[in-house]
């Protein structure tokens, strides 16, 4: 593994279904993040975690859900999927110092009917 | 609260032109601030950055320099090509300590042969 990955791909869920969407990243960050991106509307931040063991909510937490047992992996979860949750999920990390970028996952693709 | 805004695309160029994206923050002390860039089915990744005023983030022939003066961050590439047609996103990490990025809505950039 080298930096993030995201799995699935892509996705066709549909409603009502509970789906998880994995990230695992391989670079000891402390910090994780999950943004869904949606055109027109760029990035959105759903839920953060500054360092295993907590999580923060983002801008548009509703519906979604986090869990962060290691530094590695940061699941999100969708308990109930509605059609307004159909999006571009990404995964980013980082380190936690002051001027550090994020590295982004490749993407989830999620289509819920 | 922080806040960062970019300037509408889509933008369409032909070959060899000049580009300028432009990127104003909202922001208390010295944010710093980064410009990342999407390709199409790909995730972001961090074009330039810079972490204090008057810094100059260059990368691939792009540059950016942080104006405290006029609260901007400005990206420039004076002769562009094909390959770089993608989606150009302008972001800033806050001085608050809670390691959460705000990102623009992003600028689409055409390149035309």
């Amino acid at each position: 593994i080298a930096g993030i990955t995201q799995a699935p791909t892509s996705q066709i869920l549909a409603a009502g279904r509970r789906m998880t969407l994995r990230c695992t990243q391989d670079m000891r960050h402390n910090a994780m993040y999950w943004y869904r991106q949606d055109l027109g509307l760029g990035l959105r931040l759903i839920h953060y975690s500054n360092t295993a063991g907590t999580t923060g909510k983002g801008e548009v937490p509703d519906g979604y859900s986090v869990s962060r047992a290691n530094t590695d992996d940061f699941p999100l979860t969708l308990a109930s999927a509605v059609p307004s949750q159909t999006s571009v999920y990404f995964c980013a990390s980082s380190d936690n110092r002051g001027s550090s970028e994020q590295f982004f996952g490749p993407g989830t693709r999620l289509t819920v009917l | 609260g922080d806040s960062v805004t970019q300037m509408e695309g889509p933008v369409t160029l032909s070959e060899e032109a000049f580009l300028t994206i432009n990127c104003t923050y909202t922001a208390t002390g010295y944010p710093s601030l980064f410009w990342y860039v999407q390709y199409p089915g790909e995730g972001l990744q961090l074009l330039l950055k810079a972490t204090k005023a008057d810094d100059k983030g260059s990368n691939k022939g792009f540059e950016a320099t942080y104006r405290k003066e006029t609260t901007s961050f400005h990206l420039e590439k004076g002769s562009v090509q094909v390959s770089d047609s993608a989606v150009y996103f302008c972001a800033l990490l806050g001085t608050s300590g809670t390691y959460k990025y705000i990102f623009g809505t992003g600028t689409r950039l055409k390149v035309l042969a």
